[in-house]
């Protein structure tokens, strides 16, 4: 039972553009998210993360928008750069309770020059 | 660099082999997970180690062991391997035991063969 989907297994955007990587879930008991980059030969890194109490975060390029009602998630990349080519993974996690941290299964972002 | 350290790098065993991986978190860190990255799937959360006690087990096999050792480090011992077995290995760190944060090493790349 996969609880956090990421549907797109690609993307593809112009350099300039905007980057929009989608995740949903299905446990509502979630309370917080973050999002993961994740480049060849290396472990993911951190980017930006939200409280289930809030709607959007913002950091420089990067928002996540989170809309609870849809249980879904949206990381925003603009204006996006060649560097930002890499596998973006979303993450949610269950504070109370039994600690639960589960990853989705990644996209893939290629941002063209 | 996280300041987490792995090793070692890539292994390559046989089939019914056993392995050990070896995680350092970040100094001061004092939770450990460890995530298997299959072909194409995303994370899976295996276990998680808190100031040396067992904290949640994922979908760990009974054939995979872990441990943490009073310095912190930790070992994941896999045994009676399968070529299925072959995949990524991350460990990562986070302060607390319910920190949101966790720092990813570089990985271990097990190939059964």
């Amino acid at each position: 039972d996969q609880q956090v989907k990421q549907n797109s297994p690609s993307l593809s955007v112009q350099e300039g553009r905007i980057s929009i990587l989608n995740c949903d879930y299905t446990n509502s008991m979630f309370d917080y998210f973050l999002w993961y980059k994740k480049y060849p030969a290396e472990g993911p890194t951190f980017l930006i993360s939200i409280s289930s109490i809030k709607d959007k975060n913002e950091d420089g390029r990067f928002t996540v928008f989170l809309n609870k009602s849809a249980k879904h998630l949206s990381l925003h990349i603009v204006p996006s750069q060649p560097g930002d080519s890499a596998v973006y993974f979303c993450a949610a996690i269950t504070s109370s309770g039994t600690y639960k941290y589960i990853f989705g299964t990644g996209t893939r972002l290629k941002v063209l020059a | 660099d996280s300041g987490v350290t792995q090793t070692p790098k890539h292994l390559i065993t046989a089939t019914g082999q056993r392995v050990t991986l070896r995680c350092s978190p970040r100094s001061g860190d004092l939770s450990v997970y460890w995530y298997q990255q299959s072909l194409d799937q995303g994370l899976q959360f295996l276990i998680h180690y808190y100031n040396g006690e067992e904290r949640a087990k994922g979908n760990i096999l009974e054939r995979f062991s872990a441990q943490q050792f009073p310095d912190l480090h930790s070992e994941l011992n896999l045994s009676s391997l399968e070529l299925g077995d072959s995949a990524l290995y991350f460990c990562a760190s986070s302060a607390t035991g319910n920190s949101y944060e966790q720092y990813f090493g570089p990985g271990t790349r097990l190939t059964v063969t």
